[in-house]
């Protein structure tokens, strides 16, 4: 099993442009989620997925799209990119829905954005 | 809404204990993970408490008390590969959306 796999590991963007940030996971996991973090503020949730077709907003949706056509994948979309779009992204997966102490997320090893 | 605060810094020495606090204010109470990230790393899980008590896990401990909104981590004969941010999480409504405080960065010294 390869977990749960970020590409691209580093980009550098424009002011406006727009990206997909991929995430998949091979271990057939249910639940999938987009965090960003950011010096001083920890990781801030900003979609997730409990199944294919279903995903939900986070705390910080706003200038992000998800979709969850398969099992597998959970891009991640920027439509216009801003400079406070800067972070680090993290996509994280767990088996089921309902996250417990035997159902915990899964990181993967994060996607660094510079928003110029 | 949710509000999760965690000491910023904490140093410690090589052997010794340390205890890692975060308070937290939810609506729904639906349990509370502690989550290690090592500087430029993935968050990995470390414990989850969902009822008061202590879960004891190796050298790793976590508490919770649910009538005052407060859980702490302990760490007990540090080692170097200690120093790294601990995370703590709640549920923001449901048991899908987690919330994660600021983290606490330790830094564990000779």
């Amino acid at each position: 099993n390869a977990g749960v796999t970020q590409t691209p590991k580093f980009q550098v963007l424009k002011t406006g442009q727009s990206m997909t940030l991929q995430c998949a996971q091979d271990m057939n996991h249910e639940y999938m989620s987009w965090y960003r973090q950011d010096p001083g503020m920890g990781l801030r949730l900003i979609h997730y997925s409990v199944g294919a077709g279903i995903t939900d907003q986070g705390e910080v949706p706003n200038g992000y799209n998800v979709s969850r056509s398969t099992t597998e994948d959970f891009p991640l979309r920027l439509l216009s990119a801003a400079p406070s779009q800067t972070s680090v992204y993290f996509c994280a997966s767990s088996p089921q829905g309902a996250l417990t102490g035997a159902n915990v997320l899964t990181f993967g090893a994060g996607s660094r954005l510079t928003v110029l | 809404g949710q509000n999760i605060d965690q000491p910023t810094e904490m140093t410690a020495t090589e052997g010794a204990i340390v205890q890692i606090n975060c308070t937290y204010q939810t609506s729904g109470f639906n349990g509370l993970f502690w989550y290690q990230q090592h500087a430029g790393e993935a968050p990995t899980f470390l414990s989850y408490n969902v009822l008061d008590g202590l879960e004891e896990k190796g050298r790793f401990s976590s508490f919770l008390s649910r009538s005052k909104g407060y859980s702490y981590l302990l760490l007990k004969e540090l080692q170097m590969k200690d120093s790294a941010s601990y995370l703590c999480a709640v549920f923001s409504g449901g048991y899908n959306k987690l919330i994660f405080g600021a983290g606490t960065r330790l830094a564990v010294h000779p």
